[in-house]
């Protein structure tokens, strides 16, 4: 398996626009966690998925912020209207039944200027 | 509720020395307990996990870890490093069932000097 692949890589985008991330979890895994790095915050947990439903959102900063997962190997991260503040690098990661550790992928760097 | 809590933010240790990285949790139930390690630009990989059973744990690249129950610790600790060791290193802590979400602590920046 190739991993948990996210898409865009970086993304570079202005003040107000939409941003729309990526991610395939590994084939076969349930469970799908969104995840904030930021210098200042850390590792922040935004949303969890659990058989496409979600589970906790209770992390997703703001109403600006939205996560879908329409079918077991795509979800996305929506930001609308980004702002300067949402600059991060932003992870995806899978869990499977018989898992205990979550599979990260290579995240995507967000920069809003 | 679950958090982290990692003592040191940066460390840095030169290149054969021992070193230790602390980490202490909080959380009202049985957890499972994780190594992470992170390189520039790249995303998170397991080092090393405890879920039951021996309170020690090892990886393939020489690191380990002792779960301490009562000190509510799983400091990672490695005797002699190496320049490859260089990164960041995070803490979790995560449940099973409907509660397999990941909470990490803040990082701790191991820098090994020549």
């Amino acid at each position: 398996d190739a991993g948990v692949i996210q898409s865009p890589r970086h993304e570079v985008t202005e003040m107000g626009q939409e941003v729309t991330l990526r991610c395939k979890p590994i084939s076969g895994h349930n469970s799908l966690f969104w995840y904030r790095q930021t210098m200042m915050r850390g590792l922040e947990l935004l949303i969890y998925f659990n058989n496409n439903v979600p589970i906790d959102d209770s992390g997703m900063p703001e109403d600006r912020f939205s996560a879908k997962m329409p079918n077991a190997s795509f979800s996305t991260l929506k930001i609308q209207p980004s702002e300067p503040r949402d600059s991060a690098v932003y992870f995806c990661a899978s869990i499977g039944d018989t898992n205990t550790e979550a599979f990260f992928g290579q995240g995507t760097r967000l920069t809003v200027v | 509720a679950q958090s982290v809590t990692q003592l040191d933010s940066q460390v840095p240790v030169f290149e054969e020395a021992p070193v230790e990285l602390r980490c202490n949790y909080s959380s009202s139930v049985s957890v499972y307990l994780f190594w992470y390690v992170q390189y520039p630009n790249q995303g998170l990989q397991l080092l090393l996990k405890y879920l039951s059973g021996s309170t020690l744990v090892e990886s393939i690249n020489g690191f380990e870890a002792e779960f301490n129950k009562s000190q509510t610790s799983f400091h990672l600790r490695k005797p002699s490093v190496h320049i490859s060791d260089t990164a960041e290193y995070f803490c979790a802590v995560g449940g099973s069932g409907s509660a397999r979400q990941l909470t990490f602590g803040s990082g701790t920046q191991l820098t090994v000097l020549p």
